[in-house]
């Protein structure tokens, strides 16, 4: 078993519309988690992170955690063309380390 | 402020060649991390050091060595490249561990 799945996609959403991606993970004992965006051929950067359980918050993005079912996801509201990249999930261990998920590929379509 | 930066962005060596990936970041982090990316698998950690000094190994380090030049450098060396490191290798720095900057990496062929 990996320790971060996601489904590899490719989303496809039309314009406007929710993207949900989702991420699971298998050790209990993590606390910190984070969505990273990857355009083709460039770098992952930091979108969203979150640390309790909830939802969080920030433009068009929310972040869910929930801990007793190991699971985190990432709404996209009103998506838009620009959004269209690959999302990794990422999981912090021990030792200012991150475990990354494979990514889910976005598509979203005008 | 260039972020973290990376040499070469394109590189093509032949099986057996060495060659030594250079980073450097200048935001003052004290960690500095390795990844290569390939198709399908995600970004999976090669070397790391959490500190100027400090280097350990991550998930995939078979043929890598690293060397914390010091607190801005952080390089990655090939000694013998195999065809099965043709990869896109990613350097990352990050103050605390929780955001993770990166560069904008080097695509290595190995024929």
């Amino acid at each position: 078993q990996k320790e971060v799945e996601q489904n590899s996609g490719p989303l496809s959403v039309p314009e406007g519309a929710i993207a949900s991606l989702n991420c699971t993970y298998s050790d209990r004992v993590s606390q910190s988690f984070f969505w990273y965006r990857q355009y083709s051929g460039k770098s992952p950067e930091l979108i969203m992170s979150i640390y309790s359980n909830g939802d969080k918050e920030d433009g068009r993005f929310t972040a869910q955690l929930n801990k007793a079912s190991q699971y985190v996801s990432l709404l996209i509201r009103d998506s838009q063309p620009s959004d269209s990249a690959t999302y990794l999930c990422a999981v912090k261990k021990y030792g200012n380390k991150l475990v990354f998920g494979a990514g889910t590929i976005l598509r979203v379509k005008s | 402020n260039a972020g973290v930066t990376q040499t070469p962005k394109f590189q093509v060596l032949k099986t057996g060649q060495s060659m030594t990936l250079q980073c450097a970041q200048d935001m003052n982090h004290n960690s500095m991390y390795w990844y290569r990316q390939d198709p399908g698998m995600g970004l999976r950690l090669i070397y790391y050091s959490a500190s100027e000094g400090t280097t350990d190994k991550g998930e995939v380090p078979n043929g890598y060595n690293v060397s914390r030049l010091n607190k801005r450098e952080f390089s990655l060396r090939l000694e013998s490249a195999a065809p099965s490191q043709t990869s896109v290798y990613f350097c990352a720095s990050s103050e605390t561990g929780y955001e993770q900057y990166f560069g904008p990496g080097t695509r290595l062929t190995v024929t």
